[in-house]
């Protein structure tokens, strides 16, 4: 067990749809990690918060946002849904949110859009 | 901006031989390198990390990785394979390097290793 809880486990939904994922980072950990881990792209890094603040931002559509909130727990807002959007979302959590931090992951969100 | 290539999607190996699972990064900044395993519907797990202090790197359940610079590989062995390695196994780069690339970690591919009785 990790320390970083994901909710909800699994979704399923249709395309246009609007879904929200959740995050608890471990606890002391100030920095939350967003990755998307599909078939096709494999892991590929979406944003990054650190103390509530969006620090770094990787390949994320537009149509997805993120935010990190007073208590360090984290959303993604996934909207418009396609079908391409179907994956596993991972979040981490890190203690400064620098490269020499381990980084480590929740149990993730399996998206399927239907 | 970085990258990681391992090379071989799927390895195999009998139990109790030496497992050796490649990767080749690049990167324009002192690059700091991850290996990362994943046991099905699973999250990832570190095995072991190189943050720039010894270049061979000790980690869990017995492996270990050797980082050369002048190859620019970091590659994960271990010298006897048992059954409940089998998973996937990512090797990922990071930095400290501001901007947008501050902490994220790239990753590799992937590698499936599947060890036979």
């Amino acid at each position: 067990d990790s320390g970083v809880t994901q909710t909800p486990k699994h979704l399923i939904t249709a395309t246009g749809q609007r879904v929200t994922l959740r995050c608890s980072p471990r606890s002391g950990d100030l920095s939350v990690y967003w990755y998307q881990q599909s078939l096709d792209q494999g892991l590929q890094f979406l944003i990054q918060y650190y103390n509530g603040e969006e620090r770094a931002k990787g390949n994320i559509l537009e149509r997805f946002s993120a935010q990190q909130f007073p208590d360090l727990h984290s959303e993604l807002n996934l909207s418009s849904l396609e079908l391409g959007d179907s994956a596993l979302y991972f979040c981490a959590s890190s203690v400064a949110g620098i490269g020499t931090d381990t980084q480590y992951f929740g149990p993730g969100t399996r998206l399927t859009v239907l | 901006a970085q990258s990681v290539t391992q090379l071989g999607s799927h390895v195999s190996v009998s139990e109790g031989a030496l497992v050796l699972l490649r990767c080749n990064y690049s990167s324009s900044v002192p690059p700091y390198l991850f290996w990362y395993v994943q046991y099905p519907n699973q999250g990832l797990q570190l095995l072991l990390k190189y943050t720039s202090a010894a270049t061979l790197v000790k980690g869990i359940n017995g492996f270990e990785a050797e980082f050369k610079k002048s190859e620019t590989s970091f590659h994960l062995t271990k010298p006897s394979a048992h059954m409940s390695d089998a998973a996937e196994y990512f090797c990922a780069v990071s930095s400290n390097a501001g901007g947008t690339s501050y902490g994220k970690l790239t990753f590799g591919q992937g590698t499936i290793l599947t060890v036979h009785p």
